[in-house]
């Protein structure tokens, strides 16, 4: 049973447009949600993260919105850039516990 | 500043051999560790995580076990490799106490089992 999921399993965008990543749950007692990015090869590095006490959370050029009711967020990268090309998880946490729960990710092309 | 060093990088491995991978933080006393496992293209799925030294709590069953003989040190083990065991494990930390919200992730240890 997997109780987050991400849409779609890869994009491709070009240089300069927006890319909106997707991300549901089921856990209605999820209450944090970070978003982690993995180049390949390599380990995962935290990138941005929302609770879910906010609906809206912004870092740079990276923009999480985040509806509870629906159990829903997305991701957003403005003007992206082939450095962007990687692979995107969205998490979710309840209440601090050691069980961060991943999705199976979005591999992201940025085209130029 | 805090630095994860995970060994070795890769190992190529015969179905039915041990294996022992290893993992340290230098720079940060008492972190939370974490060990996860993300097959070719999958997602990362959390194997064990230990808040101190001595304590591994077991979050999935996968034939593999894990200890923490020091502070900075975090050890995942097996007697006897399956094929399902080949991909890539992750070491992480958080900073410690009731923190678990934010993970660092060294850079990994691809595993292939033949």
């Amino acid at each position: 049973q997997q109780q987050v999921r991400q849409s779609p399993q890869s994009l491709t965008v070009w240089e300069g447009e927006t890319a909106i990543l997707n991300c549901s749950y089921e856990n209605s007692a999820f209450d944090y949600f970070p978003w982690y990015q993995q180049f390949p090869g390599e380990g995962p590095a935290l990138l941005i993260a929302i609770r879910s006490v906010s609906d809206k959370k912004e870092d740079g050029r990276f923009t999480i919105f985040f509806n509870k009711r629906e159990k829903k967020l997305s991701l957003h990268i403005t003007d992206s850039q082939p450095g962007d090309s990687a692979t995107y998880f969205c998490a979710a946490n309840q209440g601090g516990s050691a069980k961060l729960i991943f999705g199976e990710g979005t591999k992201l092309t940025v085209s130029s | 500043a805090q630095t994860i060093h995970q060994w070795p990088v890769a190992e190529i491995k015969a179905v039915g051999s041990p294996l022992s991978l290893g993992c340290t933080i230098k720079g940060k006393s008492s972190p939370n560790l974490y060990w996860y496992w993300q097959a070719t293209g999958g997602t990362l799925q959390q194997l064990f995580y230990s808040i101190t030294v001595g304590q591994v709590e077991s979050v999935v069953q996968l034939n593999l076990s894990a200890s923490r003989p020091k502070d900075d040190q975090f050890i995942l083990s097996t007697e006897k490799l399956l094929l399902s065991h080949s991909g890539f494990y992750l070491c992480a930390w958080s900073p410690g106490q009731e923190e678990h919200e934010r993970l660092f992730f060294g850079h990994g240890t691809k595993l292939s089992v033949l």
